[in-house]
């Protein structure tokens, strides 16, 4: 099935460093919705993202929809221990408004103390 | 919290048995999902339903059938587990009142089929 280009695969970070992550589709969606993961539980909604341009804020995290409905990023500031896990971007293709979504293959971030 | 409740939340079954997984909301959504997670392939959409009674397949549904008697509960059944069914299932549900469809998951039902 269709997925969406997510990058990077992996980081492996300081503490306190600030993180970048994105995606990418050649199909353009209504909504952006982007997940975190931790071992042995369900995708946790961070940040959710309607309108082409929108910029929203979540604490440390800020994501914003790509302009072309194509693409977005989620950045983390001064990133702590706790930020471990897997992160996920999510879109629902423009096609249907079922809230049928398209999932990136996730993000996976380690943090060193 | 989206008030979404799976069950069980670890399951061991033996080949050839049926299974039903079951998702239970608390706040009237209309959309109801379920999907699979396995390495390598991501979160996969099984079926869905739309109102009681109005389901559709979804990316991956062969072996797998749904029922929704009641708003409140979607129900996924495996007739006959096979070792392939061996995996995480979240069921979602979608809220449409923040200016689009938000997706909301369950903490997962793990199953493995021996």
């Amino acid at each position: 099935g269709q997925q969406l280009n997510q990058s990077p695969q992996s980081m492996f970070i300081q503490e306190g460093e600030d993180v970048s992550m994105n995606c990418t589709s050649s199909s353009i969606f209504n909504t952006w919705l982007w997940y975190k993961q931790d071992p042995g539980e369900g995708p946790v909604l961070l940040i959710a993202l309607y309108k082409a341009g929108e910029l929203t804020s979540n604490g440390r995290l800020t994501a914003q929809f790509g302009i072309t409905r194509k693409d977005s990023f989620l950045n983390i500031s001064a990133s702590i221990p706790s930020d471990v896990g897997i992160y996920f971007c999510a879109g629902e293709p423009s096609s249907g408004n079922t809230g049928k979504l398209i999932f990136g293959q996730g993000t996976t971030l380690q943090v060193k103390p | 919290d989206a008030g979404i409740t799976q069950s069980p939340r670890h399951k061991v079954t033996e080949t050839g048995t049926p299974v039903t997984l079951r998702c239970h909301q608390t706040e009237n959504h209309r959309y109801m999902y379920w999907y699979r997670q396995d390495p390598g392939h991501g979160l996969r959409l099984i079926h869905y339903s739309y109102g009681v009674k109005d389901t559709d397949k979804g990316e991956v549904s062969d072996g797998y059938s749904v029922s929704r008697s009641k708003t409140e509960d979607f129900l996924l059944t495996l007739e006959s587990a096979t070792s392939s069914q061996t995996s995480v299932y979240f069921c979602a549900i979608s809220d449409t009142g923040k200016g689009g469809n938000t997706i909301y998951f369950g903490e997962g039902s793990w199953l493995t089929v021996v």
